[in-house]
């Protein structure tokens, strides 16, 4: 069956410019996350939603980050007047967990970014 | 201090070792993952466990909640093993990922 699928794979961006990536997790998954992974190093947690809730954000790096899930499926990330800072792969997952009752995180192939 | 530390963080084999990876960790939490990346590629989920031991294939994965530890054993070491395994603990009430920095494995033939 079909898994997490990301979309651009790779974009560059001017600095300045705002970016919107997209996320399609496995159908029905309740839970959706976005990490942020910097060349070299681990992933690292940005935002969580259950459904369309957005239930932690508390990794959003700064306000120019925000994420939606309007419909409970389909996920945007979008970072507006991107930084240097900001170049990284962008991963996300989703799961069937729900509080009290963990379960596998299945990864898309992630986006990486590159501000110029 | 990291939430999740991992040792080590290098490793390189010849093929057929025995290999494992260890994970510690400082927070409560729902279950722990071990994850496999392989360079430029996408994560994969190896393991979650909550308790006890989980075997597939060559990879077991045990965990002890009490000590709050847990090993990645790899037998019979391949060179296609070569990636990087990462652990990850589960935030108990968000499910959220809290990752170690990784371990790079490398096996030889």
């Amino acid at each position: 069956g079909a898994g997490v699928s990301q979309s651009p794979r790779y974009k560059v961006a001017k600095r300045g410019q705002d970016v919107a990536l997209r996320c399609d997790p496995i159908s029905g998954h309740v839970s959706l996350f976005w990490y942020q992974q910097a060349l070299g190093q681990g992933p690292e947690f940005l935002t969580y939603f259950q459904n369309e809730a957005q239930l932690d954000k508390s990794g959003l790096p700064s306000d120019r980050f925000f994420a939606e899930r309007p419909e409970g499926s389909v996920s945007t990330l979008k970072i507006q007047r991107t930084q240097q800072e900001d170049s990284a792969v962008y991963l996300c997952a989703s799961s069937n967990s729900v509080p009290d009752s963990p379960d596998t995180q299945y990864f898309g192939p992630g986006t990486r970014l590159t501000v110029l | 201090k990291n939430e999740v530390e991992q040792s080590p963080q290098n490793l390189t084999a010849q093929e057929g070792e025995f290999i494992t990876i260890n994970c510690s960790y400082s927070v409560g939490i729902s279950a722990l993952h071990w994850l496999q990346q392989h360079p430029g590629g996408g994560i994969v989920s190896l393991f979650m466990l909550s308790s006890g031991k989980k075997k597939h294939g060559r990879l077991i994965a045990t965990i002890n909640i009490q000590e709050k530890h847990s090993s990645l054993h790899i037998t019979a070491s391949h060179p296609r093993d070569s990636a990087v395994y990462i652990c990850a603990v589960a935030d108990y009430n968000t499910d959220k990922l809290i990752f170690g920095t990784g371990t790079r494995l490398q096996v030889f033939p």
